[in-house]
C-alpha cells in the first residue's frame, strides 16, 4: 500500500532562507505525487504534482520539488522564503487502485523576519 | 469556475443535534472526497464518491455518520447526533480521475463546533 512519511512536523526559516521540507513514498508501482499547502483557516490548495514527465516539478510561489527514485523521495525547496510562505504543507501519494490520495501528517512552516 | 463550494463554512449546534453539512463539486468532476481535519487526528478521508456511487466509507468514524451523493452537483454529509468530539473542519474535495489526473481540489471547509 502507498504511504507518505513527512519528516519534521515543524520548520523554522529565517526570511530568504532556502525552504526544505521533507517528503518520502512507499509505493508499489510507480507514483504520482503531490504537495498542498494550507493556508490559516482555508482548503488544501495544490502547489505542484508530479506525473512520471520530468523529475524535477516547478509549482506556484517559487516552488519546486525533485522526484528521486532512487532515494524514495519528493522534497520541496524554495530558494528564498518569505513571510507569505508561512503555512502547513502536506506531500501526497495517489493510489491508483482506489483513486484516493494518501496524505502525510504534514509540515508546519514558521518563517521568521 | 468558482471552486468546490461548501455551506456553511461556521456551524455551532449543541449536543444532540442533526447537523448537516453540504457540498459543490468542481463542474465535470467525477469524485468527490469528504474529509475531516483536527488538531489530534490530522487530515482523515471519511468517505469517497466516484459517479456519485460510494466506493469507500471506511473512514466514516461511526453509525451517526452518513453521506449521499444524489447527483454529479451535490453531496450532503450528516451527522445524527452530534457529539462535542464531532468538532472539527470538514472538507469536500472533487477530482477528474484520470490518466496522469488524480488531484483534488478543495473547498474552503466547514468548521464545526458542536458544545
Amino acid at each position: 500500500a502507498q504511504s507518505v512519511t513527512q519528516l519534521g512536523s515543524h520548520v523554522s526559516v529565517s526570511e530568504g532562507a532556502l525552504v526544505l521540507l521533507r517528503c518520502n513514498y512507499s509505493s508499489s508501482v510507480p507514483p504520482y505525487l503531490f504537495w498542498y499547502v494550507q493556508y490559516p483557516n482555508q482548503g488544501l490548495q495544490l502547489l505542484l504534482k508530479y506525473t512520471s514527465a520530468a523529475t524535477l516539478v516547478k509549482g506556484i510561489n517559487g516552488f519546486e520539488a525533485e522526484f528521486k527514485k532512487s532515494e524514495t523521495s519528493f522534497h520541496l525547496t524554495k530558494p528564498s522564503a518569505h513571510m507569505s510562505d508561512a503555512a502547513e504543507y502536506f506531500c501526497a501519494v495517489s493510489d491508483r487502485n482506489t483513486d484516493k490520495l494518501i496524505f502525510g501528517t504534514g509540515t508546519r512552516l514558521q518563517v521568521f523576519p | 469556475d468558482a471552486g468546490v463550494i461548501q455551506s456553511p463554512r461556521h456551524e455551532v449546534t449543541e449536543m444532540g443535534q442533526e447537523v448537516t453539512l453540504r457540498c459543490k463539486p468542481i463542474s465535470g468532476h467525477n469524485s468527490l472526497f469528504w474529509y475531516r481535519q483536527t488538531m489530534m487526528r490530522g487530515l482523515e478521508l471519511l468517505i469517497y464518491f466516484n459517479n456519485n456511487v460510494p466506493i469507500d466509507d471506511s473512514g466514516m468514524p461511526e453509525d451517526r455518520f452518513s453521506a449521499k451523493m444524489p447527483n454529479a452537483s451535490f453531496s450532503t454529509l450528516k451527522i445524527q447526533p452530534s457529539e462535542p468530539r464531532d468538532s472539527a473542519v470538514y472538507f469536500c474535495a472533487s477530482s477528474l480521475v484520470a490518466e496522469l489526473s488524480y488531484e483534488q481540489y478543495f473547498g474552503p471547509g466547514t468548521r464545526l463546533t458542536v458544545t
